[in-house]
């Protein structure tokens, strides 16, 4: 079973309404990933963090997502303002170490969709 | 960017057999290789990778085979089982690089 929580499992937004997500990564792992899959299991990175700071982020996750990863707090992913080319499965995953080249785990995702 | 590309969306094999699945990638500053196998309803976990300084590596019944000149990497599943049924995702990524670059996933079914 996945030791990285993702809530909720399911939501179901607006157009133009906020979605938010969250992700309690695996205990002592300071790198977390956020991760868009797309009906197509397609993935598209958005952004990553080491403990609070941003370490990379896409251009989209920049204007219309907001995400952080306070201390002792869930990470979160918001979106501002939904989009119909916004529903996908929405994962986390963390890592215990910088540096991609190293094991990930993920958490059961967040599934999205956009009426 | 990267680019992974998956060669097979599908494949289907009788259980005892091998499965292969392949993939290549675009940037020669890849260097590092994991796959993960996503079960139905389940979150995705790593099985195996496979570093640049080496061309093969393998894990009880994984094999993971590097090309790095036709930047290349496969995926050998030896004596298949139906637990091993799921989709694989191969993945490319480089040191230094935040994020790794995955590909679009393949689905095995093994076939009794």
């Amino acid at each position: 079973n996945s030791k990285v929580i993702q809530t909720p499992r399911y939501l179901v937004k607006g157009q133009g309404q906020k979605a938010k997500m969250r992700c309690i990564p695996e205990k002592g792992h300071p790198v977390v990933f956020w991760y868009q899959q797309n009906k197509n299991n397609e993935f598209k990175f958005l952004i990553n963090f080491q403990n609070q700071e941003v370490l990379q982020q896409i251009d989209m996750t920049e204007k219309r997502f907001s995400a952080e990863c306070p201390s002792n707090s869930p990470c979160s992913l918001e979106i501002q303002s939904s989009e119909a080319g916004d529903s996908a499965l929405y994962l986390c995953a963390s890592s215990p170490r910088l540096g991609a080249t190293g094991q990930l785990y993920f958490g059961e995702g967040s599934k999205l969709t956009v009426l | 960017g990267e680019k992974v590309e998956q060669h097979e969306s599908t494949l289907s094999v009788r259980e005892g057999d091998s499965a292969v699945i392949n993939c290549t990638y675009t940037d020669t500053a890849s260097s590092y290789f994991p796959w993960y196998k996503q079960e139905a309803g389940k979150s995705l976990h790593f099985v195996i990778d496979i570093r640049s300084n080496v061309d093969r590596k393998q894990s009880q019944r994984l094999i993971v085979l590097l090309d790095k000149k036709a930047k290349r990497f496969s995926l050998h599943i030896t004596a298949t089982q139906p637990e091993d049924s799921a989709i694989y995702f191969c993945a490319a990524t480089n040191y230094g690089n935040e994020k790794i670059t995955f590909g679009a996933g393949t689905k095995l079914t093994i076939k009794p």
